[in-house]
């Protein structure tokens, strides 16, 4: 089984911390994503990565940015946050050639 | 670029019952169309997917999927639901070729009650 792996189902922050959120695949998947979801938005692409050290930035990219120097992991940091952060955050990883994404459980992140 | 439009935000129902659930999308390319179920506090599960041929595709719990090429629309169906269909249900589109970005719904949340 495809696992995609977030490192926190639940995270509080604080207004002007840097925040980390992590996520690991296994099945050696070249795309990954980062994806906000709020209520009544649906899903919004916040950035995506096709390769090691590439990155491409997606609908909602202000106010964050990303990594990935390995394969299998991505990362989300927030510079500096803020309480319109506060949401949902779902990494997903998909083959280059297939034709479905993989979704990690989610973090729940609160910046207070 | 694509959209997609889910019009109902939420859906009651009552135990064994049918339901649908509505899917339209626009976009100037081909694309692949697929429905995501996330139970409360997960993450997103595959239900479905439709790449091409026929037309009515099947999908995990008993779910399926039209699509409709002329109306653009791509409705879930479930024939008798239950208590454990509880959630809720995104429909998105992927551009056939190109950047894989999935583009989703707003998303409809499925209430079954006894």
């Amino acid at each position: 089984d495809v696992k995609v792996t977030q490192s926190s189902r639940y995270l509080v922050k604080r207004t002007g911390e840097k925040v980390f959120l992590e996520c690991v695949q296994d099945m050696d998947h070249e795309n990954m994503f980062w994806y906000r979801q709020d209520p009544g938005l649906g899903l919004r692409l916040i950035y995506f990565s096709y390769d090691v050290k590439m990155k491409e930035k997606g609908d909602i990219p202000e106010g964050y940015s990303v990594s990935r120097e390995k394969k299998e992991r991505f990362s989300l940091i927030l510079e500096s946050a803020s309480t319109n952060q506060t949401s949902m955050y779902l990494c997903a990883s998909s083959p280059q050639e297939g034709t479905e994404a993989f979704f990690g459980q989610g973090t729940r992140l609160t910046v207070v | 670029a694509q959209s997609v439009t889910q019009l109902d935000s939420q859906v009651p129902v009552f135990e064994e019952a049918p339901v649908e659930l509505r899917c339209n999308y626009s976009s100037s390319v081909s694309v692949y169309l697929f429905w995501y179920v996330q139970y409360p506090n997960q993450g997103l599960q595959l239900l479905l997917k439709y790449l091409s041929g026929s037309t009515l595709v099947k999908g995990i719990n008993g779910f399926e999927a039209e699509f409709n090429k002329s109306q653009t629309s791509f409705h879930l169906r479930k024939p008798s639901v239950h208590i454990s269909d509880t959630a809720e249900y995104f429909c998105a589109v992927r551009r056939v070729t190109g950047f894989q970005k999935l583009v989703f719904g707003t998303g409809t949340r499925l209430l079954v009650s006894p």
